[in-house]
């Protein structure tokens, strides 16, 4: 079955400072791994998507790394602000005939000022 | 940028209504998805559509239907509502082809009553 682990379930910081979210999945064959950004409230808005041959992509303070032998991505966030505070999802997309994507619960972040 | 507008924000409804969820894409995608997002689950895919009149099953589409007769429409509809379909319900958009971004709505927190 293919599964999206996320951790830490939800993390607090201090605003200004860096932070890692990490995912690990079994999901099998692998087409390409998205981070989606998601405000309370609001949908989700992809942040970055990386194929298999790709093992880093930044946009802006963001980068996603990626390790495709040990099935595992972290979402690095630097220089923290107020506004990054959000549900950061993990999803992994495998390519069997349509595209399928599954989705990780996600990480709940909170920046404090 | 894209927009992918759903009709409302959030709706209420009685047990045993028949409920209708429409969404709006204005960028011409090809690719329309129909999910749901609950606490501690991550999103499950109840329908898609590749293209208008074409409908395909997700994950969950159990209670569930759909219809896609113009390009930028897709509607889901809760055949006979039920409170275990209580819910927030999330519509995306992408392009056709692999490792394309699906663009989201800002959902329809739905409850039935």
């Amino acid at each position: 079955k293919n599964q999206v682990e996320q951790s830490p379930q939800s993390l607090i910081i201090l605003e200004g400072k860096n932070c890692t979210l990490q995912c690990n999945y079994t999901v099998s064959p692998f087409s390409n791994l998205r981070w989606y950004k998601q405000d309370t409230g609001r949908g989700p808005v992809s942040l970055t998507i990386m194929t298999f041959s790709e093992n880093t992509k930044s946009n802006g303070r963001y980068t996603a790394t990626l390790d495709a032998d040990t099935k595992q991505s972290s979402l690095h966030i630097t220089a923290s602000q107020l506004s990054d505070s959000a549900s950061y999802i993990c999803v992994v997309s495998s390519n069997f005939g349509n595209e399928k994507l599954t989705f990780g619960t996600g990480t709940r972040l909170t920046i404090i000022p | 940028d894209v927009k992918v507008t759903q009709s409302s924000r959030y709706l209420v409804k009685r047990t045993g209504e028949k409920v209708f969820l429409e969404c709006v894409q204005d960028m011409d995608h090809e690719n329309m998805f129909w999910y749901r997002q609950d606490p501690g689950l991550g999103l499950r895919l109840i329908y898609f559509s590749y293209d208008v009149k074409m409908k395909e099953k997700g994950d969950i589409p159990e209670g569930y239907s759909v219809s896609r007769e113009k390009k930028e429409r897709f509607s889901l509809i809760l055949e006979s509502a039920s409170t275990n379909q209580t819910s927030m319900y999330l519509c995306a958009s992408s392009l056709r082809g692999f490792n394309q971004p699906q663009h989201f709505g800002d959902g329809t927190r739905l409850s039935i009553l």
